[in-house]
């Protein structure tokens, strides 16, 4: 089994200022790492994921996400946030070799940016 | 968005009664998947499915059943509806078999159990 933690429910950030969203997750097994984001009244969607490689993966919208494994974590993080960041982030596991794809997911971190 | 429609979007009930949500997708894929959200809790898997009449329980099951007659279509039921099941659901799909693959999200059906 596999749990994920967000260490923070809510981030307050200034319009250009940068924003770190910190993910954590326990696993007795191999796992993918997955960020998807919510905006205001929509579904998810998936923002970044790490499968395997480099252990920095880029969004096209200039979020980032490291894997770390000795500390278990896949911070989430851009240089300079936009009004239109504004959003929830869930971090998200998947175990590499359970069948059926299925997720599970932190708390979830809202970021409300400021101009 | 992958095709996925939601209905109803908003409903609300009184505890007790029974009520039906229904996903449905335009692009048959084979894995489909309800879960639930809750403020701090942030989504749980509620239901999977892996293909017509074949489905298995995730981590939130208890008082949900789902029923899949058709590839397009998952429907998930509460037999009878408590407060506590008072949340916003989400279908989502699978655009492929193996952990690697991304899942697709419905709009959400917002639930309120009176």
């Amino acid at each position: 089994a596999q749990s994920v933690t967000q260490l923070d429910s809510q981030v307050p950030v200034f319009e250009e200022a940068p924003v770190e969203l910190r993910c954590n997750y326990s696993s007795s097994v191999s796992v993918y790492l997955f960020w998807y984001v919510q905006y205001p009244n929509q579904g998810l969607q998936l923002l970044l994921k790490y499968l395997s490689g480099s252990t920095l993966v880029e969004s096209i919208n200039g979020f980032e996400a490291e894997f770390n494994k000795s500390q278990t974590s896949f911070h989430l993080r851009k240089p300079s946030v936009h009004i239109s960041d504004t959003a929830e982030y869930f971090c998200a596991v998947s175990d590499h070799k359970a069948a059926g794809n299925k997720l599970t997911f932190g708390g979830g971190t809202r970021v409300l940016v400021k101009p | 968005d992958a095709g996925i429609t939601q209905s109803p979007r908003h409903k609300v009930t009184e505890t007790g009664t029974p009520v039906t949500l229904r996903c449905h997708q335009t692009e048959n894929h084979r894995y489909m998947y309800w879960y639930r959200q809750d403020p701090g809790h942030g989504l749980r898997l509620i239901h999977y499915s892996y293909g017509v009449k074949d489905t298995d329980k995730g981590e939130v099951s208890d008082g949900y059943s789902v029923s899949r007659s058709k590839t397009e279509d998952f429907l998930l039921t509460l037999e009878s509806a408590t407060s506590s099941q008072t949340s916003v659901y989400f279908c989502a799909i699978s655009v492929g078999m193996t952990s690697t693959d991304t899942q697709y999200f419905g709009p959400g059906t917002r639930l309120t159990v009176l």
